[in-house]
């Protein structure tokens, strides 16, 4: 199993950022997927999942209207839309396999594997 | 929200060390409860599912334990490699919550 994020960097406050999660190792379609993060010397947030299939999302508070989960399946990649960014939401952002149980369950929300993160920084 | 509260919040501790943490949940989660192992600027890695059964290929001096509300996660010999910031985290009930971590220092 591997994940790999990519597309953070610094970005200035109120505008928007993309991340991309490209996954391998493992048959995509199956998981659910989320998104973590964690601030600089802070804990872990849960952030975002979206279903195997993309049809489910969920978001935690703070980033509800802001931000957009979503996925390719085509492409095995996970993605987060940021918009609106805040200087609070500079953190380092981790992608996350749902661990699987089989259906009804549609997400768990017990992470097993993660990617190694990328970090948005957000800075006027 | 659950809420999570860890403690102690740092443990300092020497190789060959028995330590516990614990972590309390402030409503009833039955056993869906993780622990996670993390290291500086690398990812968590996860330890321990389902409150008390150890992930592959995690050795076996750690265990987690507990129902309910109360859990703890025991290494029974420190090593070296065990120096890190341990998570829990619930997910019985949305959303999933972590506690605060649980910085494990070198004496």
């Amino acid at each position: 199993v591997q994940l790999v994020e990519s597309g953070g960097g610094v970005v200035q406050p109120g505008r928007s950022l993309r991340l991309s999660c490209a996954a391998s190792g493992f048959s995509f379609t199956t998981y659910a997927m989320h998104w973590v993060r964690q601030a600089p010397d802070k804990g872990l947030e849960w952030v975002a999942v979206t279903s195997s299939d993309g049809s489910n999302r969920f978001y935690a508070d703070f980033v509800k209207g802001r931000f957009t989960i979503s996925r390719d399946n085509s492409k095995n990649t996970l993605y987060l839309q940021m918009n609106s960014l805040r200087l609070e939401d500079t953190a380092v952002y981790y992608c996350a396999r749902d661990f699987y149980l089989p259906p009804p369950i549609i997400v768990n929300y017990y992470f097993d594997y993660w990617g190694q993160g990328t970090l948005v920084t957000v800075s006027s | 929200d659950i809420q999570m509260t860890q403690s102690p919040s740092s443990l300092p501790a020497s190789v060959g060390d028995r330590v516990t943490i614990t972590c309390r949940a402030s409503r009833f989660i039955r056993n869906d409860l993780g622990w996670y192992q993390q290291k500086p600027g690398k990812a968590p890695q996860r330890l321990i599912y389902a409150a008390s059964s150890l992930q592959s290929g995690v050795p076996s001096r750690f265990r987690g334990s507990g129902y309910g509300t109360e859990f703890t996660l025991t290494i029974s010999s420190l090593q070296p490699e065990d120096f890190a910031t341990y998570y829990c985290l619930q997910h019985n009930s949305y959303p999933p919550t972590f506690g605060q971590g649980t910085k494990l220092e070198i004496k």
